[in-house]
């Protein structure tokens, strides 16, 4: 498919495991971001990857959460000793134009439910 | 203070209606606004941007004000399919120009 695609799509996991998700950004997308989204509100910015830049990791709540993009492709957020706060939905997003500074396209989302 | 504030909602109209929904944000350094909408359960989609001199799309019409620091949008002739969450999105500032900020939305609720 040509947007952005997301998985796994559900994940349930137990509080304490590590989890795994995975954002495919468009092809030629040089701009990829991470937010979460809590039931009910707005979208919490995560972390930013642009190019061969460092990323923007400010908006990591701890460093349980980490994030890293390979070849400037996909992306893979990685949620250490899961807590039941760390349930949402991620969404990856991803932008042509450096900066950032154009439209975003979403994937899907992950929702992540701690148990 | 959060770094993009919008309205609380719900906004509840009647077809026909003309709403508007205000957004402030902290940074003044900010370089780039837009509104996303998202409809429930679905992903954020690119409504439009928003220039300094303001712009239109058919219904849509969205206005900055960088003194104030404040966006708006505003919807003439309300339809059903305008039910959604609007989000406000504020882009750049002095040294993250491209870290996009989103507001918390607002929902409208468009009845017949």
């Amino acid at each position: 498919g040509a947007g952005v695609s997301q998985s796994p799509s559900n994940k349930v996991t137990e509080k304490g495991k590590d989890v795994e998700l995975r954002c495919d950004p468009i092809s030629g997308h040089t701009a990829l971001y991470w937010y979460r989204q809590s039931l009910g509100q707005g979208l919490e910015f995560l972390i930013y990857f642009q190019g061969n830049s460092a990323p923007d990791k400010s908006g990591l709540p701890s460093d349980r959460f980490s994030a890293e993009r390979t070849g400037g492709s996909v992306s893979t957020l990685t949620i250490q000793r899961t807590q039941q706060e760390d349930s949402a939905v991620y969404l990856c997003a991803s932008s042509r134009l450096a900066g950032g500074v154009g439209e975003l396209f979403f994937g899907e989302g992950s929702r992540l439910t701690v148990l | 203070r959060k770094e993009v504030e919008q309205d609380p909602g719900p906004f509840n109209v009647p077809e026909g209606a003309t709403v508007a929904f205000n957004c402030t944000y902290s940074n003044s350094a900010s370089q780039s606004f837009f509104w996303y909408r998202q409809d429930c359960r679905k992903e954020p989609k690119l409504l439009m941007s928003v220039y300094s001199s303001g712009n239109e799309d058919g219904r849509f019409t969205a206005q900055l004000n960088r003194a104030s620091q404040y966006i708006s949008l505003l919807i003439r002739d309300s339809k059903l399919s305008d039910s959604a969450t609007y989000l406000c999105v504020v882009a750049g500032g002095s040294s993250n120009t491209g870290k996009l900020i989103f507001g918390q939305g607002t929902t409208l609720q468009v009845k017949p």
